[in-house]
């Protein structure tokens, strides 16, 4: 079945760093990748998503470009803030089927 | 528009009681899912709904957990007896159809003890 890796966390920056978050599938099929973040005491937010192979999706400064030839949906920003402290999770949706999320990510950044 | 509603938002109970958790998706979704989330891991699918009908339930352990969407609206997840292993958040989801976008309830902490 579809599988999703994502580098394990937790990573630290301090504000203004770049950010990546590396993740890479297995899947049959055609599948949709997301990014979905978790605040500290709120529920799983859309980060971003690509429907087909190149698409980049992006939102607050976030994206992730979409790569069938490498089967990757890594996470970059340009600089990141306090308040963008988060686990951030990788996730597969294929055909209709409910979404397969890979571990989640810690990202803390520090003043 | 209002979000996924989930409630308790916490629960705590002992070893082999039951419990049950309730939640209202967004109006007009067509698509219910209910997540497993351990401590640690990402959200595991226990159950996928689309209206009253149900499209996956795969990896729900059907001789403790039982899960109803009754009127393809409001939905149920029971789970009896409880076993220590089952302490994590349980999140509710909806999407407008059998589609890749879901929207997420703030889910609901289980402790069992």
């Amino acid at each position: 079945g579809d599988s999703v890796t994502q580098m394990e966390g937790p990573v630290t920056l301090s504000e203004e760093a770049f950010l990546t978050i590396n993740c890479t599938y297995t899947a049959t099929g055609y599948p949709s990748p997301f990014w979905y973040v978790q605040y500290p005491g709120e529920g799983l937010q859309l980060l971003l998503k690509a429907t087909k192979a190149d698409d980049k999706g992006s939102n607050k400064g976030f994206e992730a470009t979409y790569r069938k030839e490498t089967t990757s949906f890594h996470l970059e920003k340009g600089s990141v803030q306090v308040s963008d402290s988060a686990v951030y999770f990788c996730a597969l949706g294929d055909s209709g089927y409910a979404l397969n999320f890979g571990k989640g990510t810690s990202l803390l950044v520090t003043p | 528009e209002a979000g996924v509603a989930q409630s308790p938002r916490y629960k705590i109970i002992e070893k082999r009681q039951s419990v049950a958790f309730w939640c209202n998706p967004i109006s007009g979704h067509a698509t219910l899912y209910w997540y497993q989330q351990i401590l640690g891991q990402g959200p595991k699918l226990l159950i996928q709904f689309q209206n009253n009908g149900v499209v996956d339930d795969s990896q729900l352990p059907k001789d403790r957990f039982s899960a109803e969407r009754l009127k393809g609206v409001d939905s149920t997840l029971k789970i009896q007896p409880a076993k220590l292993e089952d302490s994590a958040v349980y999140l509710c989801a909806s999407s407008l159809g059998l589609e890749r976008e879901a929207f997420f309830g703030q889910g609901t902490r289980l402790t069992v003890v």
